[in-house]
């Protein structure tokens, strides 16, 4: 079945820092690919997407290309902000209509 | 409002009863969601609806929970006979035809004690 693998957190970085949160997935057919962030207490909110092999998503500064030589997503920000502190979750679905499968979510902790 | 609403946002509840949760997805969209989050995991599926038919309840962990949205807009998640091992966050998300992106809702805490 569909999976989605996360690298392990907790991440602590300090801000302006560079970061990388790693995301690799399997699936059959041609998944859409997607970045979503939890602050604490809250739902989850859509960070950005790709949907096809090679696209870019960006959004607030965050970046993820899809790579599917690599069935990778990987997640990056060239300088982090204490307000990007939360939960990552990577996610893939496999049609319109389709459930979405997660990773675990890393946590990030951006420190002044 | 223009986002998914769920309510209500926290729900205590004794062992054995009853809960029902709702779900008010964004306006249009045909597909409806549930998931469950457990505490320090990712959401894990439970059901989807298109429109009002139930198309996938594979990820429903027991006959005690049910859902249900009977006119194709509100939807509502009913535990029966609530266990401890029920406590977590409980998502609704929705999407528009023929879209894969979906809208979450703030999610309701249940805590069964």
């Amino acid at each position: 079945g569909d999976s989605v693998t996360q690298m392990e957190g907790p991440v602590t970085l300090s801000e302006e820092a560079f970061l990388t949160i790693n995301c690799t997935y399997t699936a059959t057919g041609y998944p859409s690919l997607f970045w979503y962030v939890q602050y604490p207490g809250e739902g989850l909110q859509l960070l950005l997407k790709a949907t096809k092999a090679d696209d870019k998503g960006s959004n607030k500064g965050f970046e993820a290309t899809y790579r599917k030589e690599t069935t990778s997503f990987h997640l990056e920000k060239g300088s982090v902000q204490v307000s990007d502190s939360a939960v990552y979750f990577c996610a893939l679905s496999a049609t319109s209509g389709s459930r979405l499968t997660f990773g675990e979510g890393t946590q990030l902790t951006v420190n002044p | 409002g223009a986002g998914v609403s769920q309510s209500p946002r926290y729900k205590v509840a004794k062992r054995g009863q009853d809960v029902a949760l709702r779900c008010d997805p964004i306006s249009g969209h045909v597909s409806l969601f549930w998931y469950q989050q457990a505490l320090g995991q990712g959401p894990e599926f439970l059901t989807y609806f298109q429109n009002e038919a139930q198309l996938d309840k594979s990820g429903l962990p027991s006959d005690r929970f049910f859902a249900e949205r009977p006119e194709g807009s509100v939807s509502t998640l009913k535990i029966q006979r609530t266990q401890q091992e029920d406590s977590a966050v409980y998502l609704c998300a929705s999407s528009s035809r023929g879209q894969r992106t979906q809208y979450f809702g703030p999610g309701t805490r249940l805590l069964v004690l």
